[in-house]
Formats: C-alpha cells, sequence, structure tokens
C-alpha cells in the first residue's frame, strides 16, 4: 500500500538544540522524498528534499539522510530558533511515469515548538 | 519567484451547494494537483491531472468532485453538492518537466472551505 508514518506527532526542544523527526514509508514509494515546513493557516513550503540515489543531504542547518534498506528517512534541524516553530511534513512520492507527476503522500505531521 | 495562486482565499457555502475553487499553476509547469487538509490533519492527496486529463485520484475524489483547465493558466476544482464533511483546506500544487527536479512539487496558498 501507499503509506507514510511520522514521528513524533510534537516535538519541544530549546533554543539551540537539535531536533530530529523520523518517517518510514512502504514499499511501493518512488524515489523522491521531500519535507514540507507548514506555519499555522499557511501552504506547506518545501524546505528540503532527497532522492533516492545519495544517502544524505544537508542545507545550513537542516539535513535529511535516507536509508532505502530500512525504508526510512530523517529531518535533523540543528541550532534550532524559535523561528522554526512550525508543523513538518514528510512526504514521499508514490505512482507517476518515470519519476514525474506522481502523488505525494504525506505523514501525519510532527509540530515543533522551539522554546527561547 | 513564480508561485502557484489560489482564489478565493476562504469559500463560505450552506451544504448541498456546488463550490469552484479556483487555482493558476506556475506557467511552464505541466502537471497539476490538488489537495485537501481536514483542521489539525495531515495533507491529502485528491487528483493528479496532466496533458487535460486526469492522471490518477484518490478515494475521495468521488463522483461529486471534479477538475478542468478550462484555458491555458486556470486549474479548477468543482464539488457538486457540498457536505459537512468538505469542510477543509484546498491545497493546488503544481509540478514541472524539469529533469532536475521532476517529482518537486510547489503548493498554493489554499483556500478555506467551510460548508455550513
Amino acid at each position: 500500500g501507499e503509506n507514510v508514518e511520522q514521528h513524533p506527532s510534537t516535538l519541544s526542544v530549546q533554543e539551540g538544540d537539535s531536533a530530529v523527526i523520523k518517517c518510514t514509508y512502504s514499499d511501493s514509494a518512488s524515489n523522491y522524498f521531500p519535507w514540507y515546513k507548514q506555519e499555522l493557516g499557511k501552504r506547506p513550503q518545501l524546505i528540503i528534499d532527497i532522492r533516492s540515489n545519495v544517502g544524505e543531504k544537508k542545507d545550513q542547518r537542516i539535513a535529511v539522510t535516507l536509508n532505502k534498506t530500512a525504508k526510512h528517512f530523517s529531518l535533523h534541524i540543528t541550532e534550532t530558533q524559535p523561528e522554526d516553530s512550525a508543523v513538518y511534513f514528510c512526504a514521499a512520492t508514490y505512482g507517476g511515469i518515470y519519476n514525474q507527476g506522481g502523488k505525494l503522500i504525506f505523514g501525519q505531521g510532527t509540530e515543533l515548538s522551539v522554546k527561547p | 519567484e513564480p508561485e502557484v495562486t489560489q482564489t478565493p482565499s476562504h469559500q463560505v457555502t450552506q451544504m448541498g451547494q456546488e463550490v469552484i475553487l479556483r487555482c493558476v499553476p506556475i506557467s511552464n509547469h505541466l502537471y497539476f494537483y490538488w489537495y485537501r487538509q481536514i483542521l489539525g490533519q495531515k495533507v491529502e492527496f485528491l487528483v493528479s491531472f496532466y496533458n487535460n486529463e486526469i492522471s490518477e485520484k484518490s478515494e475521495i475524489f468521488d463522483d461529486q468532485f471534479s477538475v478542468e483547465r478550462p484555458d491555458g493558466s486556470n486549474f479548477t476544482l468543482k464539488i457538486r453538492s457540498t457536505k459537512l464533511e468538505d469542510s477543509a483546506m484546498y491545497f493546488c500544487a503544481s509540478s514541472d518537466s524539469n529533469l532536475r527536479r521532476p517529482d518537486t512539487q510547489y503548493f498554493g496558498p489554499g483556500t478555506r472551505l467551510t460548508v455550513l
């Protein structure tokens, strides 16, 4: 089936600490795994993504790792700041043709709270 | 930077009425999607659209739903007879066939639909 599981559902950290969010996906996922940040009442904003031909990708304070064997991928935020507070969604692409046009199946979301 | 736009931002309707939600995808994009998000829940796939036809639809996308690309810029979602449970935020997204980023989907700001 098409399923993405995400943990934890809520995460509270102190400013400056690291935050880690984990997701697992089911077999038929395609090769693309994006992470979106959603602030209250706003659109999901792509913050980082990874394709299955790499195991890790980093962009400043944000990194994503992918373990294809275990079918899980994780988001790492270092040196967290209060403005990182939001809901974070992982997603995996299913269907499509030649890696194009596939639908996103989202995880349940993680509400990250960074306390000053 | 080009963005997906959606109108209206908020739509209030009576149960049983028809609503049309409008989207303008990014101009050179070829793949279009509708997602919905019930308050406090994850983003759910509704339908994908390519080359003037539906590529895939979810179980949510029943006979009450339809999509159309009436001209070269707009992409619409119609709900024929709204139900209370259709109340949600509806997001439009688009992606292109850029081989460097074939799966990246960009989301619009959403239309909040309230069915009374």
